[in-house]
């Protein structure tokens, strides 16, 4: 069965400079959801699109800007990455009539 | 805001014994669903087995069960015939609808063969 794609899989990124994390849903899902995952930690929610429009938000910096585009696919746009940007980010997707959220395989993100 | 409250942080099993997490959580919905993800070294979240608030059943996959006593806001994992596949950190997970998952700490689950 298709799963949830994600790209890049790793990513190495200066302070200061910007990413772009993309997230291909699995298909006829119609919910995208971002989360964090620092070391050590659990997940945490940052943003979720229903039908290409924001259907919550979370503990997301205003740093960070994310869309879903018209073929379901999202990306979450960091800039000015801090050090504690340093994180692996998981998108999963649903079908809302469901309720269960199937995870990505994530990015690992690294800032230096 | 919903809080998910795993203890015991560190778990070991012999191989082909039981064990069981513990989770339990805080809400004021009525309506809602309870998870465990697995997450193994390889980082990737895996839906393990998922119940929802209003069926009295308790949820069953192959080897993993929960034990769902709602009035006490208890969602505990079992997992039986431990094998070594099954070590990983195990999350529990709260969403009220189609909305974000809020996890617990995390159990980290040891398999002694």
């Amino acid at each position: 069965a298709a799963g949830v794609i994600q790209s890049p899989r790793h990513l190495i990124k200066e302070k200061r400079e910007t990413a772009t994390l993309k997230c291909y849903p699995i298909p006829r899902h119609d919910t995208v959801y971002w989360y964090q995952q620092g070391p050590g930690q659990d997940p945490q929610f940052l943003i979720s699109f229903y039908e290409k429009m924001q259907s919550d938000k979370g503990s997301i910096p205003d740093r960070f800007s994310a869309q879903q585009f018209s073929d379901y696919h999202s990306e979450l746009n960091m800039s000015s990455l801090e050090l504690g940007d340093s994180a692996l980010y998981f998108c999963a997707s649903s079908l809302r009539v469901t309720y269960e959220q199937y995870f990505g395989p994530g990015t690992r993100l690294t800032v230096t | 805001a919903q809080t998910v409250t795993q203890s015991q942080p560190e778990m070991s099993v012999q191989e082909a014994e039981t064990v069981t997490l513990s989770c339990t959580y805080d809400t004021s919905e009525s309506d809602y669903y309870l998870f465990w993800y697995k997450q193994p070294p390889s980082r990737q979240m895996i839906l393990v087995i998922r119940q929802e608030a209003y069926k009295q059943q308790n949820a069953t996959e192959n080897r993993f069960s929960v034990n769902f006593q709602k009035a006490a806001k208890s969602f505990s994992l079992k997992i039986s015939d431990s094998q070594l596949g099954d070590a990983a950190m195990y999350f529990c997970a709260y969403s009220h609808g189609n909305n974000r998952l809020a996890f617990g700490k995390g159990n980290q689950v040891v398999v002694i063969p």
